[in-house]
């Protein structure tokens, strides 16, 4: 059984287009987060929710949206699309709290983000 | 803000020998975790190794072992007998124990055969 899943795992698109990247995790976890990780690998946190409540809003675009209906999905959408924009987003999720193990970061595959 | 800084933008190791990647950390907290994660190019992010900073002994899993040490604030990744598949980007990662994961900008590791 897959964790953490996204879809879809790679997304061709225009500028100036709309498009979502959807994210679901299996592992009753109460926390989920977007990354961003740009050419250079750099991973920078974009937005983090726990229990369905945003917690963390990086210095992100307000073109980018997330929304949570219920604490097993945070979906991502982003309004018109920038060649900046290009870079693959990934998904992650674990508890909000508690210790050792529970620390660990779940991430999903990632998806491709190109913007022509 | 904590900071974590992985000094190593790329290195390389001969099949079977041994590498160790830095990294270092800025925080004032005193409870928190660090972890080692690694990227190939398939681009999974996997949990290597990871160590509670109130725990004073060094995480070891299989071929990979730290050395965390808390008054330095650093936190090395030793890999033991490198095999190709050990070929990635691998990240350093500072969590503190209700907050979110700051990664480190990576370093990529060469195994050559």
């Amino acid at each position: 059984d897959t964790a953490v899943s996204q879809t879809p795992k790679y997304l061709v698109t225009q500028m100036g287009n709309d498009k979502s990247i959807k994210c679901e995790q299996n592992l009753g976890h109460d926390t989920m987060y977007w990354y961003k990780q740009d050419s250079k690998k750099f991973l920078k946190i974009m937005f983090s929710y726990n229990n369905k409540e945003l917690i963390i809003n990086e210095t992100v675009p307000n073109r980018f949206s997330p929304k949570s209906p219920d604490k097993a999905h945070l979906n991502l959408h982003i309004n018109s699309l920038e060649l900046g924009d290009s870079a693959v987003y990934f998904c992650a999720s674990n508890y909000g709290g508690g210790a050792g193990r529970y620390n660990e970061q779940f991430f999903g595959p990632g998806t491709r983000l190109t913007v022509l | 803000a904590q900071t974590v800084t992985q000094s190593q933008p790329e290195m390389s190791v001969q099949e079977a020998e041994t590498v160790t990647l830095s990294c270092t950390y800025d925080t004032s907290e005193s409870d928190y975790y660090l972890f080692w994660y690694k990227q190939p190019p398939s681009r999974q992010m996997i949990l290597v190794i990871r160590q509670e900073a109130y725990k004073q002994q060094n995480a070891t899993e299989n071929r990979f072992s730290v050395n965390f040490q808390k008054a330095a604030k650093s936190f090395s990744l030793k890999i033991s007998d490198s095999q190709l598949g050990d070929a990635a980007m691998y990240f350093c990662a500072y969590r503190s124990a209700l907050g979110d994961m700051r990664f480190g900008a990576g370093t990529r590791l060469t195994v050559k055969p």
